[in-house]
């Protein structure tokens, strides 16, 4: 089974409109941590917004927000008043914490987003 | 800081031969991470190391990659002999530790074997 899934191989967007680019996880563990990342043309991974598992509250980072809920394992991404700029691979990745101290990070597959002018 | 440096951000190289690529890490991130990406099969751990000891190789593919760190500043991925198949780009990632414990890549080796 997938440890990440991430369901919109491909997502378009009018300029200045948000968007929600979804991810669902599956884990046991009680302890992880929910990451959004972005892979413009240029090929460089940016670290965009994190959710940690016992975080009460949704994360916001400026225009992007992690729409959290842990019952239903989902952790998606919204982007508000989207911009040309936007236009990029979006990567959702989990990371899971083991006992030992150990971890591992885990990455959907993507969604590319195309913002339209 | 610089961020997490790599070299050389570009690699052809032909079939059999030894490649070598390098990592800095931010200063103070005790955890290195190498990926392998391509179209086919994604994002793909490689190896990871904690404080300079390797954690978890498994995702190495096979003998021919090895992987070191011989100080907190400095991490090389090798491949000897390479293979077309190797084709791919090559991130190195690396993260603090603490509670959130976020990955910072780097700009990532595109090597072509041919």
């Amino acid at each position: 089974a997938q440890k990440i899934t991430q369901t919109q191989p491909g997502m378009f967007v009018q300029e200045k409109e948000a968007v929600t680019l979804d991810c669902t996880y599956d884990t046991s563990d009680p302890s992880y941590g929910l990451f959004w990342y972005k892979q413009p043309s240029s090929g460089e991974m940016i670290f965009l917004i994190y959710q940690g598992s016992y975080d009460q509250q949704n994360a916001t980072e400026g225009r992007y927000s992690l729409n959290f809920q842990k019952a239903r394992k989902s952790a998606n991404l919204v982007i508000s008043a989207s911009q040309l700029g936007d236009s990029a691979m979006y990567f959702c990745a989990m990371r899971e914490d083991y006992t030992s101290g150990t971890y591992k990070y885990i990455f959907g597959t993507g969604t590319r987003l195309k913002v339209l002018a | 800081d610089a961020g997490v440096i790599q070299s050389p951000r570009h690699e052809v190289t032909e079939m059999g031969q030894e490649v070598t690529l390098r990592c800095k890490p931010i200063s103070g991130h005790n955890s290195l991470f190498w990926y392998r990406q391509t179209m086919m099969r994604g994002l793909e751990l490689l190896i990871y190391f904690n404080n300079n000891v390797p954690i978890d190789d498994s995702g190495m593919p096979e003998d021919r990659f090895s992987a070191k760190m011989p100080n907190a500043s400095f991490s090389t991925l090798k491949i000897q002999p390479s293979e077309p198949r190797d084709s791919a780009v090559y991130f190195c990632a690396c993260a603090q530790g603490g509670t959130k414990n976020i990955q910072y890549f780097g700009a990532g080796t595109r090597l072509s074997v041919l």
